[in-house]
């Protein structure tokens, strides 16, 4: 299965609400759909699981949604930390995981 | 709170083979949870590598399956990598993770591996 991320790079401002989105090739269960940050130099971060679930001590600024083919990842109020690289993930029926090419969000 | 830790040698000789260890903290490698490995090359994005769980089952990255080996070593609650072969192709951060429900909760602070003679 092979996940395509959208925007490639998101040029926004400190506030604003950010949305990025992950298209699968082949339909991904919900449970089997995650979103990770990286900041540079730093290993990735869980944000969200389960299509739609926060990790623990994620803020809740952070959500995602969607289901099928088409999930998003809205982040409603940028803060000055959250500016990094964003990747998607899926795992198919077979167990095996792939990640989509990334988000950047960089500070307009 | 897991934690992860990678070790190895950080130059590998192309042809050679990369051998990695990712110390477990936190949570016995026995637990019913699976053990992963990620690769990022430099200014790249993510790639997984392969998995074991706490019964020594497998899954490989059909690309890498032919040259990879992920095994555990449960007296020292640490699993391994084990890719031969190696190109420059293969000079990445390697990082180890471990979570549940599909996704990757805990992961090592990842280990730079650079491919040349």
């Amino acid at each position: 299965i092979v996940l395509t991320q959208s925007p490639g790079t998101l040029s926004s401002s400190p506030g604003e609400r950010a949305t990025l989105s992950c298209r699968a090739s082949q339909t991904v269960s919900s449970t089997s759909l995650a979103w990770y940050q990286q900041k540079p130099g730093q290993a990735p971060r869980l944000l969200i699981y389960g299509a739609s679930r926060r990790a623990t001590g994620i803020p809740d600024r952070f959500s995602g949604s969607g289901s099928g083919t088409d999930f998003t990842l809205t982040i409603s109020r940028l803060e000055p930390e959250d500016f990094a690289v964003y990747y998607c993930q899926q795992s198919d029926t077979s167990s095996m995981y792939t990640f989509g090419q990334g988000t950047k969000v960089e500070i307009k | 709170q897991v934690q992860l830790q990678e070790s190895g040698p950080g130059l590998v000789k192309p042809s050679g083979t990369l051998s990695l260890t990712c110390a477990v903290s936190g949570d016995s490698i026995s637990s019913s949870n699976w053990w992963s490995w990620v690769r990022q090359s430099p200014g790249k994005g993510l790639e997984w590598i392969g998995e074991i769980y706490h019964s020594g089952s497998t899954h490989y990255k059909p690309s890498l399956k032919s040259r990879v080996t992920i095994s555990l070593d449960k007296s020292k609650n640490q699993f391994s990598l084990r890719l031969k072969s190696v190109t420059a192709a293969d000079t990445a951060v390697y990082y180890c993770a471990t979570g549940r429900d599909y996704a990757w909760f805990y992961w090592g602070q990842g280990t730079l591996v650079t491919v040349s003679s």
